[in-house]
């Protein structure tokens, strides 16, 4: 069985620190893709980024940067000098790679990020 | 392009009451997937249907079907509701690997 896991309930910093998230996940597939997802107070989960299994080099995009360790299942989500506007719930999802298996994700619990001025 | 639209936005059903939701996918996705997020968790996979075809079925009873029409938007059904149903009703179209989700529905029970 698929398992994400987010141990972090929720996080509080004060604007322009870092914020690192974490996520750790189980799965018997060989092969899938792993994913973070923002979803502000109006609900809707917004894409951030995507990794696939077989390629853990890390990678920065603007303020985002990523962390994935195969070995250790981990796939980690830092924000750089956070922002007011950071302030959201931040979910990790477990997807497949096959037909047979993508657009069935397994998310985790999510993490609440609060960001005061 | 629009985004995925999901109708209506709030909904307030009685215990055993039957709902239906529905969900307009972004132009070219083929397939859709449905997920319940009960407030303060993650979203649970409940359906994914492809090409009409449901593909995928989490562990939900069967008070939850759900259907795709051949233009690819897409029914969630729930009969006999319980109170333990309210919650965010979202729906993610997706053309490959990544899902691309819609505002949702929020549904209370009462």
């Amino acid at each position: 069985a698929q398992k994400v896991t987010q141990a972090q309930t929720e996080i509080s910093v004060v604007e322009k620190e870092d914020v690192t998230l974490d996520c750790v996940y189980e799965t018997r597939d060989t092969t899938y893709y792993l994913f973070w997802y923002k979803q502000p107070p109006s609900g809707e989960l917004v894409f951030l980024i995507r990794r696939n299994s077989f390629d853990e080099q890390n990678e920065i995009s603007g303020r985002y940067s990523w962390n994935f360790q195969k070995s250790t299942s981990s796939f980690n989500f830092t924000i750089t000098a956070s922002q007011v506007v950071d302030s959201a719930v931040y979910f990790c999802a477990l997807g497949g790679m096959t037909t047979d298996s993508w657009g069935k994700f397994q998310f985790g619990a999510g993490t609440q990020v609060v960001v005061t001025p | 392009d629009a985004g995925v639209t999901q109708s209506p936005t709030h909904l307030i059903k009685t215990r055993g009451q039957h709902v239906t939701l529905r969900c307009s996918p972004i132009s070219g996705h083929k397939s859709v997937s449905w997920y319940q997020q009960v407030l303060g968790q993650g979203p649970q996979f409940i359906f994914q249907y492809y090409e009409k075809e449901e593909r995928g079925r989490g562990n939900f009873p069967d008070r939850f079907s759900a259907r795709q029409f051949p233009n690819y938007s897409s029914e969630l059904n729930v009969n006999a509701l319980l109170l333990g149903d309210s919650a965010l009703y979202l729906c993610a179209s997706s053309y490959s690997y990544e899902q691309y989700f819609g505002p949702g529905t929020r549904l209370t029970v009462t």
